[in-house]
């Protein structure tokens, strides 16, 4: 079965501090990926996508990813987090022609003032 | 209605009880799922659909029974509740094709006793 890794489960930071969370995807062909957050007390939203083109994707807030097909990965990165980043962030992935996702498990991120 | 609005927003419920979990888009979206977060788990598929008239069982679909009567409606019943199904359940929706975002709901905080 195709699957989703994110190693960092929690990751505690300081403010200015510079960001990257791990994602890993399984081969299976064409694959579109994605990165949500899920701030405090709320739903998932979208942080940005990838589907086809230049592989550094930038999202909103300062996001950005980058797809290196090579090594099967999507890392989020940030120069520098706030304390407003605070959040779970989850990756996902779609395969072929798929419509189904695969998330997953999350990243915590805890960024003290 | 903005978006996808879920109900109720939290629920006590007592085990052996049915409870029906509602989601409403008003997005024209063809795709619906419903997830359940459960701290370290992240989230996980319960059951979707990808147009209306049909649905398909996720990677947790035991005990959860849906329907999709219309676009915009994907209601997700509990027909007897077990402790084990305290969880967040989210429903989303999106475009079936694989380079859509999902749009997610507010989320049910479900509480079986």
């Amino acid at each position: 079965a195709q699957s989703v890794s994110q190693h960092n489960h929690h990751v505690i930071l300081s403010e200015a501090a510079s960001l990257e969370l791990g994602c890993n995807y399984s081969y299976g062909g064409t694959v579109n990926l994605f990165w949500y957050v899920q701030y405090p007390g709320q739903h998932l939203q979208l942080l940005l996508k990838y589907f086809s083109g230049d592989p550094l994707v930038k999202g909103i807030k300062g996001f950005e990813a980058e797809f290196i097909k090579s090594k099967f990965s999507f890392n989020l990165r940030k120069p520098s987090v706030q304390w407003s980043d605070t959040a779970e962030y989850f990756c996902a992935a779609r395969w072929g022609g798929s419509y189904i996702p695969t998330f997953g498990r999350g990243t915590s991120l805890i960024v003290h003032p | 209605i903005a978006g996808i609005t879920q109900a109720p927003t939290s629920q006590i419920l007592a085990a052996g009880r049915r409870m029906t979990l509602r989601c409403t888009q008003d997005m024209r979206h063809n795709a619906m799922y419903w997830y359940r977060q459960d701290l370290g788990l992240g989230l996980r598929l319960i059951h979707y659909s990808n147009t209306a008239g049909t649905t398909g069982k996720g990677e947790v679909p035991d005990g959860y029974s849906v329907s999709r009567a219309n676009t915009d409606d994907f209601p997700l019943t509990l027909a007897s509740a077990v402790p084990s199904q305290t969880s967040v359940y989210f429903c989303a929706s999106s475009d079936s094709n694989s380079v859509s975002e999902q749009f997610f709901g507010p989320g049910t905080r479900l509480t079986v006793l």
